[in-house]
């Protein structure tokens, strides 16, 4: 099976713009999980999708925002980006429920803000 | 609130050593602890996992000891490789466990691993 894919691999976008991420999870899997990694706070999570539906998210601000598609595929969008969001953003899949809880993240897509 | 302590920071191993990552967890609502490897330029990479109703799992040279008293758990590597240098993410997450049930993972910061030829 193919892995987790996120595209694009690297962004450079500039203060005050917004910014949309791609993931397409493994086939079959259903849950769809958002990451931000950066040096300082390590990795923390932004939110869960399941079915189009958000389950759970994590304490970032309203700027960070995301959706699921009936195919599982997920994107999420940033707003008004500052330079604190420059991160490795990385997107994971699991299966969800009776099919294992296990994670299996992508390679992320590095966003720098100039 | 760090939920999840993780040391060292980083670690120096000669090749064919033992080594050793610890974490510490405070919410004893957390029922699923599993370890990632992550490589420069990659995403982190599912190692090996664990329930709180074993006190060890061992794959190949990777081992996880779990101490639930304790609230701590650790990873050891047997026989350390210079391909085994990588950052190591402990996780600890509450499974919600319905027939579409999750687990949301809180990391700990990493430890950089490095071993000598």
């Amino acid at each position: 099976k193919a892995g987790v894919t996120q595209t694009p691999r690297y962004l450079i976008k500039t203060r005050g713009q917004q910014v949309t991420l791609s993931c397409s999870p493994i086939s079959g899997h259903r849950s769809v999980s958002w990451y931000q990694q950066t040096p300082g706070q390590g990795l923390q999570f932004l939110f869960e999708y399941f079915s189009e539906t958000q389950r759970n998210k994590g304490n970032f601000p309203g700027r960070f925002s995301g959706r699921q598609f009936s195919n599982s595929r997920s994107e999420m969008n940033v707003s008004t980006l500052e330079l604190g969001d420059s991160a490795l953003y990385l997107c994971a899949s699991s299966q969800s429920g009776t099919g294992g809880y296990e994670q299996y993240f992508g390679p992320g897509t590095r966003l720098t803000v100039t | 609130q760090q939920q999840v302590k993780q040391s060292p920071q980083s670690l120096i191993v000669q090749k064919g050593g033992i080594s050793i990552i610890n974490c510490a967890y405070e919410n004893t609502a957390f029922d699923y602890f599993p370890w990632y490897q992550q490589f420069p330029g990659k995403g982190p990479a599912l190692l090996i996992a664990i329930r709180p109703d074993v006190s060890e799992k061992k794959e190949g040279r990777f081992t996880i000891s779990f101490n639930k008293s304790a609230k701590q758990f650790s990873l050891h590597i047997m026989d350390s490789q210079p391909g085994d240098s990588a950052t190591y993410f402990c996780a600890a997450s509450i499974r919600v466990r319905t027939n579409s049930g999750y687990s949301t993972l809180t990391f700990g910061k990493g430890t950089m691993l490095l071993v000598s030829p």
